[in-house]
């Protein structure tokens, strides 16, 4: 089964309010990533949190990572109908180097 | 400037042909890699190539097979086309294996 599960798989929201969505994953993990895709377009990366960091911070995004409970939250502040989009986390595994395993996304909806 | 291109975007084509997407970054990136992405937005890598050395091959049909003329170009040639193949198509790069990943725009491929 794959690494990475996400929840919620859809989340709509009203502009202005914030949006969690969390990840979590089976094995150790060398380093844990989101990425966006809007419709129809290519990933975008937004952040990369290494094993040994407990958060990370991006303009409005801010993800942590709990390696004891295998798991990932990605908050988004303040949100935009611009931010409406599918968003992947991405986990690269111990022992496998480049082999980057996508979780299913959370489809998020910021409504004007 | 693109930093991740691939051509054609759209490919409509029937069962039994032979078809090639071509991919292109102009990063200076030692890794690439090819991934589908089916209808329902799962991604899943196909193959991983460093300095035009093949080091990830997933369990594939033999019918996909990756060519890399050079480090820039990762292109993905498809015999025998099925209806299972239709998907989105990615061609993603990285400077190294565990670091962020760039992603081309896709080319959806649909098979009739």
């Amino acid at each position: 089964s794959q690494q990475g599960e996400e929840d919620p798989q859809a989340l709509s929201i009203q502009e202005g309010e914030n949006a969690t969505m969390n990840c979590s994953y089976k094995t150790s993990i060398n380093n844990l990533q989101w990425y966006r895709q809007n419709s129809g377009r290519g990933l975008v990366h937004l952040i990369l949190i290494r094993s040994n960091e407990r958060e990370k911070h991006s303009g409005r995004l801010r993800v942590t990572l709990d390696t004891s409970k295998k798991s990932s939250s990605l908050l988004i502040t303040a949100s935009r109908a611009a931010d409406t989009a599918s968003y992947f986390c991405a986990t690269t595994l111990g022992t496998s180097g480049s082999r980057l395993t996508f979780g299913e996304g959370t489809q998020l909806t910021v409504n004007p | 400037d693109t930093a991740v291109s691939q051509t054609p975007k759209y490919l409509v084509t029937q069962m039994g042909n032979d078809k090639s997407i071509k991919c292109e970054q102009n990063l200076g990136h030692d890794t690439m890699y090819w991934y589908k992405q089916d209808s329902k937005k799962f991604l899943k890598i196909m193959f991983s190539y460093n300095n035009k050395e093949l080091i990830i091959n997933e369990t594939v049909p033999n019918r996909f097979s990756p060519k890399s003329p050079d480090k820039a170009h990762l292109n993905l040639h498809i015999n025998s086309l099925e209806l299972g193949d239709s998907a989105v198509y990615f061609c993603a790069s990285s400077q190294r294996g565990d670091y962020e990943q760039y992603f081309g725009p896709g080319t959806r491929l649909t098979v009739t």
